[in-house]
């Protein structure tokens, strides 16, 4: 069961906008509405940030939203933060069981 | 507010069983519509889900690991259990214990490092 293909890395400037792109299949991403995203700062246990492509929990900012595309699903973070600098996770249902992305590396410049 | 705790060995040689629990307060394990969970992250990596396991008794596997892999729920001590076999230097990561809502982990433990090594 392969994992989510994620960009390994990507950047941004405080105030930018920047989008990571979580690629799967028709048996994954693409067949269910059951896409979530974690954020990962080192050392520290993941936290919730997107379930459902694009449902936010309790506590999240509004900067962060989701959606998906076919066999794609997106995290777009807006009014980027030095905060914001992690490691971003998406996964997603796959029928009997979860697949995670390899994960995607955000620096802010 | 929910919290998880993983415990259990930090060292376990290869061809044992690695075996660990989590310790759910602030709610009852026992608590419908939810399953709990167990994912790991082998060091500089990604995320691996490993299975999770709901009060009714159904468990859900990856298939990678199926033949493995055991995952329990105590609900008289508010805890469940993974229990990895046979395991190798590959097994080496930080295990997450979570709660599943539905298809994705919305609390997890802090993470407990387990290294494969004799």
């Amino acid at each position: 069961q392969s994992a989510l293909t994620q960009p390994r890395s990507v950047s941004g400037s405080p105030g930018q906008s920047v989008t990571i792109s979580c690629t799967g299949t028709s048996s994954d991403v693409g067949g269910y509405d059951y896409v979530s995203w974690h954020q990962q700062h080192p050392g520290k246990a993941p936290k919730p940030l997107i379930y459902d492509v694009s449902k936010r929990p309790s506590g999240v900012p509004d900067r962060f939203s989701g959606s998906k595309s076919g066999n794609t699903a997106s995290l777009t973070i807006s009014g980027l933060q030095a905060e914001d600098e992690a490691d971003y996770y998406c996964c997603s249902y796959a029928g009997s069981y979860e697949v995670f992305g390899g994960g995607t590396k955000l620096t802010v410049l | 507010q929910l919290q998880l705790q993983e415990s259990g060995p930090g060292l376990v040689k290869p061809s044992e069983t690695l075996s660990l629990t989590c310790t759910v307060s602030g709610g009852a394990i026992s608590s419908s519509g939810h399953s709990w969970g167990w994912i790991r992250q082998p060091p500089g990596k990604g995320l691996e889900w490993i299975g999770s396991m709901y009060n009714s008794g159904s468990t859900y596997y990856d298939p990678s690991l199926k033949s493995r892999v055991t995952i329990s729920i105590d609900m008289s001590k508010n805890q469940f259990s993974l229990k990895l076999t046979s395991v190798t230097a590959a097994d080496t990561a930080v295990y997450y214990c979570a709660r599943m809502a539905h298809t994705r982990p919305d609390y997890w433990g802090q993470g407990t490092l387990v290294t494969v090594s004799s």
